[in-house]
């Protein structure tokens, strides 16, 4: 998993497979939190977010769970396909604008 | 609806050269932001705009470095005297809401410097 600040890690998964990316963050003032997914020369795309006041929100194939108490985010990608390999990177705002982390890389093999 | 563009989407400069970035944010988004993304490093803040508010450029790593914001809308940012570590993708984001208010940035495609 990341933690904002630490270097770039990798997550290999084969398709098909669920895949969890993990993020600490450091702030427990934070109250809002984004992943982003950052495909290989093009910008970071908002995948979803999630408000303090949750612990869990799902969208289309991804899910975002929130744990305030060790504040850590993790993000699911069900089903996971080739055309999910990116840099996914999570975002944190409380209060001041969004402070990002650096991102793991996912690699799908078919 | 259309998204964040941003041209060039490449540029190769020699160094001592001056290069001009623009990003033309979505519509009706009142802020406005520029980072700057190293290979395999995070996002580092540059400048932020608020509507007709003074910028924040506190994230500017030199005084080469200038953006403006005509009209509320268009964003330009400019290097002078351009170096070899300025070379990265520079990356524009806009959002509906200000900085500190559960923002989502949304962005562009960047664009990648190279400064020979």
């Amino acid at each position: 998993g990341e933690s904002v600040g630490l270097h770039l890690p990798t997550l290999s998964v084969q398709e098909g497979d669920n895949s969890i990316i993990n993020c600490a963050y450091s702030n427990s003032a934070s109250d809002y939190f984004i992943w982003y997914k950052q495909e290989s020369g093009k910008g970071p795309q908002f995948i979803i977010d999630i408000r303090s006041n949750m612990d869990k929100r799902q969208g289309q194939r991804v899910t975002v769970l929130l744990n305030k108490t060790v504040k850590h985010l993790s993000l699911q990608i069900a089903a996971t396909q080739p055309g999910d390999s990116a840099v996914y990177f999570c975002a944190e705002s409380g209060y001041s604008t969004l402070t990002f982390g650096k991102g793991t890389m996912l690699l799908v093999s078919p | 609806g259309a998204g964040v563009s941003q041209s060039p989407s490449n540029k190769v400069t020699e160094k001592g050269k001056d290069v001009e970035l623009r990003c033309d944010p979505i519509s009706g988004h009142t802020a406005l932001y520029w980072y700057r993304q190293s290979l395999g490093q995070g996002l580092e803040f540059l400048i932020y705009f608020q509507g007709n508010s003074a910028p924040d450029k506190s994230g500017l790593p030199s005084d080469r470095f200038s953006a403006e914001r005509t009209g509320g809308s268009v964003s330009t940012l400019t290097i002078q005297r351009t170096q070899q570590e300025d070379s990265a993708v520079y990356l524009c984001a806009s959002s509906p809401r200000p900085k500190g208010y559960q923002e989502t940035q949304y962005f562009g495609p960047g664009t990648r410097l190279l400064v020979l």
